[in-house]
């Protein structure tokens, strides 16, 4: 079982439209990362959030860590295509592992 | 900028072959990972080396070896490859701190027929 589960897995909407994709656990961490996947390429790091309730905007997207930081989302506004590729989440496991886990990704997919 | 670079990036194996991915960074990085891609499952870890001369079981380990040579480069080895092996390898390095980004190769794409 992973230990990062992902919502939804995959998603395919149309150019301007708003998503939320989800990172639940029921682990606490100090932090989590939201990394971004292109076909062919590495993972790259999108934000890392800390506290718990914290919200970090990048442009039209919104990150936020619960306040229990056990759990976190991206929210996206007016996508475009992109946006296209795989959303992962990732965070250490607890006390003050270097074993850095990811979930399983959402696909997202911006037609124009 | 190098970063980490990934050999080779594509490599077809018979069951049974033997092979070692290399992995070398040029970032100072104390940790290193390696994790495999399947379809649908993400990223997951495989052996990671959170310094020189340490090396710890991720999610995946079996069928699997790992060196870390030095402070600049780490090794996956396989010495039995199995079919169930084909996949995309990825390996990634980071610095201190829990909240600092990992790098990641551009990947080997591994068949074993």
């Amino acid at each position: 079982t992973q230990l990062l589960e992902q919502s939804p897995q995959f998603l395919s909407i149309q150019e301007g439209e708003n998503l939320t994709v989800y990172c639940n656990s029921s682990s606490v961490f100090s932090s989590l990362q939201w990394y971004r996947q292109e076909p062919g390429e590495g993972p790259v790091l999108l934000v890392t959030v800390v506290t718990g309730g914290e919200v970090k905007k990048l442009k039209r997207l919104t990150f936020q860590f619960g306040d229990a930081r056990k759990d976190s989302s991206l929210h996206i506004t007016a996508a475009q295509p992109g946006d296209t590729g795989l959303y992962l989440c990732a965070a250490y496991s607890q006390g003050g592992s270097e074993k850095l886990v990811f979930g399983k990704g959402t696909k997202l997919t911006v037609n124009p | 900028n190098a970063g980490v670079t990934q050999t080779p990036k594509f490599q077809v194996l018979k069951t049974g072959q033997s092979m070692t991915l290399q992995c070398a960074q040029d970032m100072n990085h104390n940790s290193m990972y390696w994790y495999r891609q399947d379809p649908g499952m993400g990223l997951r870890l495989i052996y990671y080396s959170a310094s020189e001369g340490t090396t710890d079981k991720g999610e995946v380990p079996n069928g699997y070896n790992v060196s870390r040579l030095n402070k600049r480069e780490f090794s996956l080895r396989l010495e039995s490859a199995a079919p169930s092996q084909t996949s995309v390898y990825f390996c990634a390095s980071r610095g201190q701190g829990l909240d600092t980004e990992a790098f990641f190769g551009q990947g080997t794409r591994l068949t074993v027929v």
